[in-house]
């Protein structure tokens, strides 16, 4: 089973400034990996797949990077709507198919 | 309108048996793999069970394995799971969710359901 690691576990950004979340594999996921937001009260919503493809009507505030063990979702400008629980998730070798622990971003 | 409806969660004794269905509208559903995912409260997500779009394939995380059976009617443009054998640790927010791409299995979530809960206790 790959082991999901995201860092940190709560990140608390300014509007308007950068927030950068991590996430890493236990071992190579290529790029097969995806990134989801889910607001309080809320599923999740898709917002990266293939490490790196805005999925639709994702803002492009949004960008997805890495490749291999190492991957980072990138807020470029981050807004009130933006906290929230973000996870990534691999989907190269599954079963299972398995999830990061989530960071949450907080507005500070 | 692309939508899926969780129905059946409730409240059950350790032991006990629930089938979840989930509703699907607003798109071709037999053209789909379908996946079910839940939530502790409080926690992460966990996979539970993916079923490919004819229905012909089906796969479990190791903790329901045994003990969930997913399965579709295509006809109906629903997906089910039945859970027997609930323990305390099935408690959760179930959610099914949809594949982005058609005919694949590729295993990550365009669409999902707003949930439904399961809490098992005596």
């Amino acid at each position: 089973e790959i082991v999901m690691t995201q860092s940190p576990a709560t990140l608390s950004v300014s509007p308007g400034e950068r927030a950068t979340l991590s996430c890493r594999a236990s071992q190579s996921v290529s790029t097969n990996l995806a990134w989801y937001q889910q607001r309080p009260g809320q599923a999740p919503r898709l917002l990266i797949y293939a490490a790196s493809t805005r999925a639709t009507g994702i803002p492009a505030r949004f960008s997805g990077s890495g490749s291999e063990t190492e991957f980072t979702l990138t807020i470029s400008s981050l807004q009130s709507e933006d906290s929230a629980l973000y996870y990534c998730q691999q989907y190269t070798i599954r079963p299972p198919l398995t999830f990061g622990g989530g960071t949450k971003v907080e507005i500070k | 309108e692309v939508q899926l409806l969780e129905s059946g969660g409730g409240l059950v004794q350790p032991g006990g048996s629930l089938r979840l269905s989930c509703a699907a509208s607003g798109f071709t559903f037999s053209s789909y793999a379908m996946t079910w995912v839940r939530q502790a409260p409080g926690r992460g997500l966990q996979w539970v069970s993916t079923i490919s779009h004819s229905g012909g394939s089906t796969y479990y995380a190791d903790s329901v394995k045994g003990r969930f059976t997913i399965s579709r009617d295509n006809s109906k443009n629903t997906l089910y799971v039945q859970m027997n054998s609930l323990r305390a640790e099935d408690t959760a927010l179930y959610y099914c969710a949809k594949d982005l791409l058609v005919w694949g299995s590729d295993w990550f979530f365009d669409v999902w359901g707003r949930g439904t809960l399961v809490t098992v206790s005596s």
